[in-house]
C-alpha cells in the first residue's frame, strides 16, 4: 500500500547550519501529492509545503522541497536553521482520488535547533 | 473562528468510562479525518469520513465509533476507556480533491485515570 518513510527520528542542529529532512514514498498513483506539515509544541500541525509538478521546487517560510518522481522523494531543506524551527516535521502523501483525500503521514522528524 | 473547531480541549475520564469528542470542520469541507497522537509520537490515522460516509478506517479501536452528520461535523464516541487511550486526538478537514491539504483542529487532550 501507500506509505511514507522518514528516516530521521531526531535531528539536532546548531543555529545557522543547513536543514535536510528526508522523505520518500511509495504509491500506486502516477501523480502523487506530497506535503510537509510542521507541528510546534502545544499547537496543531499546520501545512508548511505542498508539492507541485515533478522536479519543480516549492518554497515557503525559507523552507523548500522538490518532488522527484524518479526517486520517489520530497526532501525538506532550509539553508540556515533558526531556533524557531525547532518542531516536529511530518511528510505526508495523499493517496485517494474521488472520495476525499486521506493523508498518510510519516513517523515525523523532531528537529531541535540549539544556539 | 473560521478554523477547525474541536471540543472539549481537555478532558479527564476514569478507566471504563465514556467520552464524546466533537469536530466542526471548516465550512465547505466534507472530508474529515481523525488522528491520535501519544506522547509526541507520530500521528496515527484513526478514521476518515467523506460526504458522511466512512471511507477508510485505520487504528480506531472497536470501542470507539465515529459519525459524520449532515452539516459535516463529526463526533467520536469512546467507551470502555483504557489507560492507553490517553492521548491527543486531532481532527482535520479538507476539500474533496486529492491535492487538498488538511487543516487541523487544536486537538482534544484525553487523560484516562
Amino acid at each position: 500500500g501507500d506509505s511514507v518513510t522518514q528516516t530521521e527520528g531526531l535531528v539536532t542542529l546548531t543555529e545557522g547550519l543547513p536543514v535536510m529532512l528526508n522523505c520518500t514514498y511509495q504509491t500506486i498513483y502516477s501523480n502523487p501529492f506530497l506535503f510537509w506539515y510542521v507541528h510546534y509544541l502545544n499547537e496543531s500541525p499546520r501545512l508548511l509545503l505542498k508539492s507541485s509538478t515533478d522536479n519543480k521546487r516549492t518554497e515557503h517560510q525559507g523552507f523548500h522541497a522538490t518532488l522527484h518522481k524518479s526517486s520517489s522523494s520530497f526532501h525538506l531543506q532550509k539553508s540556515s536553521a533558526q531556533l524557531s524551527d525547532s518542531a516536529l516535521y511530518y511528510c505526508a502523501l495523499s493517496d485517494r482520488r474521488g472520495t476525499g483525500s486521506k493523508l498518510s503521514f510519516g513517523k515525523g522528524a523532531k528537529l531541535t535547533v540549539s544556539p | 473562528d473560521s478554523g477547525v473547531v474541536q471540543s472539549p480541549r481537555h478532558i479527564i475520564k476514569e478507566k471504563g468510562g465514556r467520552s464524546v469528542l466533537t469536530c466542526i470542520p471548516i465550512s465547505g469541507h466534507s472530508n474529515v479525518v481523525w488522528y491520535q497522537q501519544t506522547l509526541g509520537k507520530e500521528l496515527k490515522f484513526l478514521i476518515q469520513h467523506y460526504e458522511k460516509v466512512e471511507r477508510d478506517k485505520g487504528f480506531l479501536p472497536s470501542r470507539f465509533s465515529v459519525q459524520q452528520f449532515d452539516d459535516y461535523h463529526s463526533e467520536m464516541n469512546m467507551s470502555a476507556l483504557e489507560l492507553e487511550d490517553s492521548a491527543m486526538y486531532f481532527c482535520a478537514s479538507s476539500l474533496r480533491g486529492a491535492c487538498s491539504d488538511y487543516t487541523f483542529g487544536s486537538g482534544t487532550r484525553l487523560l484516562v485515570i
